[in-house]
């Protein structure tokens, strides 16, 4: 079964910092992908960023970018340059070819003026 | 282009009710998805929808049911409530290719059994 582990609840950063959140995953699969949502208190669920597993190279959009360790399992995502409107719950999700997400636990960033 | 709408925003329902809630996907856009985000967990998926055919299910009891009109437009009904099935219920769309594009997720329902 697909398993996606967001091992830190709460996160906090200084505004202007670097912060960077935690993502394992379990799967069988060799073909995949990976993503990043932004849920904001307002609830819209929005997304950040993607990752193909076949791709090597990290994927990266604007001030965030990811680290995919494939052999890790891991997929942790890097905030750069944190700006107040960048707090809101964030989750890692997975999903194959079958286009149903599964989801982690998320984690709330925290972003401190 | 509006994006994904959902209605309605909030819903108070009473144990052993039934509820709908709907649906409207972005133009273009032939698959939605149904979520149920618990208070502190992840969305875990429910069914999605591509052609009025559905794709997939998740691990949910059959009083969980849904269904896509010909316009894409779909309903999420809920049989029996219990209070567990209090959460905020969202619905996503997505362009088909048969790869893992994109979803793009609405405001959601709360609904809250009492």
């Amino acid at each position: 079964a697909q398993t996606v582990t967001q091992s830190q609840p709460e996160m906090s950063v200084q505004e202007a910092e670097t912060v960077t959140l935690s993502c394992t995953y379990d799967t069988s699969e060799s073909d995949y992908y990976l993503f990043w949502y932004k849920q904001p208190p307002s609830r819209q669920m929005i997304l950040v960023i993607r990752q193909e597993a076949y791709k090597q190279q990290n994927a990266t959009e604007n001030r965030f970018s990811v680290n995919f360790q494939k052999a890790a399992k891991s997929f942790s995502l890097k905030i750069s340059d944190s700006q107040l409107g960048d707090a809101a719950m964030y989750f890692c999700a997975y999903t194959t070819g079958a286009n149903n997400l599964f989801f982690g636990t998320g984690t709330r960033l925290t972003v401190i003026p | 282009d509006a994006g994904v709408t959902q209605s309605p925003t909030h819903l108070i329902k009473t144990r052993g009710q039934q509820v709908t809630l709907r649906c409207s996907p972005i133009s273009g856009h032939k698959s939605v998805s149904w979520y149920q985000q618990v208070l502190g967990q992840g969305p875990q998926f429910i069914f999605q929808y591509y052609e009025k055919e559905e794709r997939g299910r998740g691990n949910f009891p059959d009083r969980f049911s849904a269904r896509q009109f010909p316009n894409y437009s779909s309903e999420l009904n809920v049989n029996a409530l219990l209070l567990g099935d209090s959460a905020l219920y969202l619905c996503a769309s997505s362009l088909w290719t048969g790869r893992p594009y994109e979803q793009y997720f609405g405001p959601g329902t709360r609904l809250t059994v009492t």
